[in-house]
């Protein structure tokens, strides 16, 4: 079946490092691909998506590429700032499909 | 608008007790579901909803129930609760399907002793 996966944490960096979260998948076809945050104490919130190979999402300054060669999606931002401390999610569904499926999460810590 | 809401936010249980977690939007959403987040888990589908009196289940769907007597509400009920369920549980709703951007409510953590 389809599944993501994603590396793990905590990651733990100083403000305006640059991050990197890997996500690769496995799944037939060509699913529609996502990166969901969530912040402490929150539910989950959508951050980007795309939803097509060699699409590109972005949004807050995070960026991500679906990458159909190497089946990943990860997520990257230039310079970090301590407001982005929170959990951040991979996730992927087939076009014609019903349900989410969530990779493990990456807890990311910025200090200043 | 309030988006998604979810009651209680905190719960705690005996072995064996029934509840039911409440979810509703009003975003005139089709498509709900809920779902699980455990610790080193991430979240699991526990049954979905692509409509009024539509349900189905998810991935990991024993020893909940859930029905979809109207667009705005979803409720999840444990019928007889074991210590395993013991989590964390998001209702999440969108326009029509997974494809789409979901809203997640606040979660409610539920404890089973």
């Amino acid at each position: 079946g389809d599944s993501v996966t994603q590396m793990e944490g905590p990651v733990t960096l100083s403000e305006e490092a640059c991050l990197t979260i890997n996500c690769t998948y496995t799944a037939t076809g060509y699913p529609s691909l996502f990166w969901y945050v969530q912040y402490p104490g929150e539910g989950l919130q959508l951050l980007l998506k795309a939803t097509k190979a060699d699409d590109k999402g972005s949004n807050k300054g995070f960026e991500a590429t679906y990458r159909k060669e190497t089946t990943s999606f990860h997520l990257e931002k230039g310079s970090v700032q301590v407001s982005d401390s929170a959990v951040y999610f991979c996730a992927l569904t087939q076009n014609s499909g019903y349900a989410l499926n969530f990779g493990k999460g990456t807890s990311l810590l910025v200090t200043p | 608008n309030a988006g998604v809401t979810q009651t209680p936010k905190f719960q705690v249980l005996k072995t064996g007790q029934s509840m039911t977690l409440q979810c509703a939007q009003d975003m005139n959403h089709e498509y709900m579901s809920w779902y699980r987040q455990d610790p080193g888990m991430g979240l699991r589908l526990i049954h979905y909803s692509v409509g009024a009196g539509i349900t189905d289940q998810g991935e990991v769907p024993n020893g909940y129930n859930v029905s979809r007597s109207t667009t705005e509400d979803f409720p999840l009920r444990l019928l007889s609760a074991a210590p395993s369920q013991t989590s964390v549980y998001f209702c999440a709703s969108s326009p029509l399907r997974a494809t789409d951007t979901q809203y997640f409510g606040p979660g409610t953590r539920l404890t089973v002793l």
